[in-house]
C-alpha cells in the first residue's frame, strides 16, 4: 500500500555538524512533500515543503532534496544546534496527506 | 497570535465514560482535522472538516465523532472510550483543503483505563 517511511528511527549528530534525515515514499502520484519538526510535548511544526516539479528547495539552515527516480526525500540541517533536537517526519500528498513515522534527532555536545 | 488550541492537554478517564476534546483556531481556517499519534504508527487522520457542517471520515474514524457547528471549533467526541483509544491527539487547521501549511495544536494526551 501507499506509505511514507523513514530509514532511521534515531540519528545522533555532533553539535555544529550537518544533519541529514531521509525519507522514502511509495506513491509516485504524490505531488507535494512536507517536513515537520515535533519537539517534546508540542505539536508538529511545518519546516519546509517541496513540490514534485522541483528537486531542491532551501530555507534558513534547511534544505530539502527530492529524488523522484528513487522516491526519496531528505532534509538537511546545516550547523546543527541543540534547539534542533526533535522528531522529524516527512509527509506526502496525493489525494490526502500521509505522514511518515518520524526520526528522532539527538544532538551530541 | 495565530494558533490552534486544544483542551484538555491531559486526560485520564475510564472505559465507557463519554468525553470531548475541544479544538479551536483563530485563523478563520476552513479545513480542520483530528489526528492520533501512536508509537510506530505516526500520525493518522481520524476525521476532517472542510467547512461548517461538512465533516468526513479519515483513516481511523471508528469510536470517534466530530461536529463543526461553527468555523473556529472542531470538537472530538468519544462516546464510549476504550483502552485502545489511549493516544496523543492533535487538532490541525489550514486555510483550505489544498492549502499546504497546516497548523497543529499542542496535543491532548489521553489515557483510558
Amino acid at each position: 500500500g501507499e506509505s511514507v517511511g523513514l530509514h532511521l528511527p534515531t540519528l545522533s549528530v555532533q553539535e555544529g555538524d550537518n544533519s541529514i534525515i531521509n525519507c522514502a515514499y511509495s506513491n509516485s502520484a504524490s505531488d507535494y512533500f512536507i517536513w515537520y519538526k515535533q519537539e517534546s510535548g508540542k505539536g508538529p511544526q511545518f519546516i519546509i515543503d517541496i513540490r514534485s516539479n522541483m528537486d531542491k528547495r532551501q530555507g534558513q539552515r534547511v534544505t530539502v532534496l527530492l529524488n523522484k527516480t528513487v522516491k526519496h526525500l531528505s532534509l538537511q540541517i546545516a550547523a546543527t544546534q541543540p534547539g534542533d533536537s526533535a522528531v522529524y517526519f516527512c509527509a506526502e500528498r496525493d489525494d490526502k496527506i500521509i505522514f511518515g513515522k518520524g526520526t528522532r534527532l539527538h544532538i551530541l555536545p | 497570535e495565530a494558533q490552534v488550541t486544544q483542551n484538555p492537554r491531559y486526560l485520564i478517564t475510564v472505559t465507557g465514560k463519554k468525553l470531548t476534546v475541544t479544538c479551536s483556531q483563530n485563523m478563520n481556517h476552513e479545513y480542520m482535522s483530528w489526528y492520533r499519534q501512536d508509537p510506530g504508527l505516526g500520525l493518522r487522520q481520524i476525521y476532517y472538516s472542510m467547512n461548517v457542517e461538512v465533516t468526513d471520515k479519515g483513516d481511523v474514524p471508528e469510536g470517534y465523532k466530530v461536529s463543526r457547528k461553527e468555523k473556529r471549533n472542531f470538537p472530538l467526541i468519544l462516546e464510549s472510550p476504550s483502552p485502545n483509544q489511549t493516544s496523543l491527539y492533535f487538532c490541525a487547521s489550514r486555510a483550505e483543503r489544498n492549502q499546504e501549511t497546516q497548523y497543529f495544536g499542542p496535543g491532548t494526551r489521553l489515557l483510558v483505563l
